[in-house]
């Protein structure tokens, strides 16, 4: 079936604009995830859904970056007055529950300039 | 110091090799042990997962726990060209597999 899928695939922008990320999560999963990859670095975590509520957060970098997932499906991570740190590859997971197993998008590739 | 530390390699090894890709980590909490693959401009693929100490087998990956260490590895055997990837470990807390803490992940070269 359709996996994570995410989008933009590539975001270029200027500094101090802001941005949305998309992330449609695999059908009838319930957990969803987002992470920030930096360049050869791992992913690091930054907020997960449990249905509509953001059930951990305290992985946002600060008041700049916000998500949502209003109707428990599509996620959208938003982020204010962009800033050449925020420069990475944003990764959506997804889970049919928490405690199992995270499926990864491809990630939307983020450049400030 | 970083909750989990991983080589970055790259480790080039020619085909057939047997791999070794290891992880250390600090946080005694950490109970699932998992391996992901990430080919470039991918995003990570579960390859297994181990819950607290012991060895599994998949194919032609192992991976092994070792919680008195603090030490994680993934063997692979009979080393493909495929197989040329980054290899992330990531680790979480009793509760499941929610907030992983990855590793920066090493870089596998396969050379046929």
């Amino acid at each position: 079936g359709a996996g994570v899928s995410q989008t933009p695939s590539n975001k270029v922008t200027e500094k101090g604009k802001y941005v949305e990320l998309r992330c449609d999560p695999i059908s009838g999963h319930t957990a969803l995830y987002w992470y920030r990859q930096s360049l050869g670095q791992g992913p690091e975590f930054l907020i997960y859904f449990q249905g509509t509520g953001a059930a951990d957060d305290s992985g946002l970098p600060n008041d700049r970056f916000f998500a949502v997932r209003p109707e428990g499906s599509v996620s959208t991570l938003k982020i204010q007055r962009t800033e050449r740190g925020d420069s990475a590859v944003y990764l959506c997971a997804s889970s049919r529950a928490i405690s199992e197993t995270q499926y990864f998008g491809p990630g939307t590739r983020l450049l400030v300039l | 110091q970083k909750e989990v530390e991983q080589d970055p390699g790259p480790l080039s090894v020619p085909e057939g090799a047997i791999v070794s890709l290891n992880c250390t980590y600090s946080n005694s909490a950490f109970q699932y042990f998992m391996w992901y693959r990430q080919y470039s401009r991918k995003g990570p693929e579960l390859l297994m997962y181990t819950y607290s100490s012991g060895n599994k087998e998949d194919g032609r990956f192992t991976a092994q726990v070792d919680k008195s260490s603090k030490y994680i590895s993934l063997f692979i055997r009979d080393s493909q060209p495929s197989d040329s990837a980054t290899y992330l470990c990531a680790m979480s807390g009793a509760t499941g597999f929610q907030k992983l803490v990855f590793g920066t992940g090493t870089r596998l070269l396969v050379s046929p």
